[in-house]
């Protein structure tokens, strides 16, 4: 079956200063992997996406960044945080392919609070 | 044309009701609705799904209703639980350049009472 791990788990940080969050998965091969923020009480936004290594796509400009460095890890990041950056951030992860019945799959998620 | 819209904000319901969730959607290229239960300070979980060519999917206590013509969708769960205190999304999605697109509603906090 397949897992995915995101860590930290909870984070806090100062303004300004850099972020680097990890989501793996386990036990599939080429997913589609996908990054997520959510504010408190709200909706999910989605951030970044990739269907390959070192291939990210973008669909919120913002101070954040992401890096597909192997196939089934997928890093978001920051130079330098904003108060705003502070938020529930998910990693997900569907298959890629047979899309008939597939969707996404959530990790645990990681809380930030940027301070 | 990419919103979900999802309703209500938030429901009450008493030990053994029904719980209703509806959503409704613009875009006809949208050709997968899954529906996912998230407990606080936890990932989403996939609750439930169907495909617009079935109008209705039944898993246990939890079932679909889907009316293509109408772009209208409902999450019902019967004999509601305290246990299915939680916030729930509906979805659509998109297949864009080999990915899947999720576009999720606003969500709505559900509370059983006991």
């Amino acid at each position: 079956s397949q897992t995915i791990h995101q860590w930290p788990a909870t984070l806090v940080q100062p303004v300004g200063s850099p972020l680097s969050l990890e989501c793996t998965v386990e036990g599939t091969s080429n997913p589609n992997l996908y990054w997520y923020r959510q504010a408190a009480g709200r909706g999910l936004q989605l951030l970044f996406y990739s269907v390959g290594i070192g291939q990210i796509s973008s669909e919120v400009p913002q101070n954040l960044s992401a890096s597909r460095p192997q196939d089934r890890q997928f890093i978001l990041s920051s130079k330098k945080l904003l108060l705003s950056d502070s938020g529930f951030y998910l990693c997900a992860w569907s298959r890629g392919r047979d899309f008939y019945t597939d969707t996404q799959y959530f990790g645990p998620g990681t809380r930030l609070t940027v301070l | 044309q990419q919103q979900v819209k999802q309703s209500p904000q938030s429901l009450i319901v008493q030990k053994g009701g029904i719980s209703i969730i509806n959503c409704a959607y613009e875009n006809t290229a949208f050709d997968y609705f899954p529906w996912y239960q998230q407990f606080p300070g936890k990932g989403p979980a996939l609750l439930i799904a169907i495909r617009p060519d079935v109008s209705e999917k039944k898993e246990g206590r939890f079932t679909i209703s889907f009316n293509k013509s109408a772009k209208q969708f409902s999450l019902h769960i019967m004999d509601s639980q305290p246990g299915d205190s939680a916030t729930y999304f509906c979805a659509a999605r998109a297949i864009i350049q080999g990915a899947q697109k999720l576009v999720f509603g606003q969500g709505t906090r559900l509370t059983i009472n006991p």
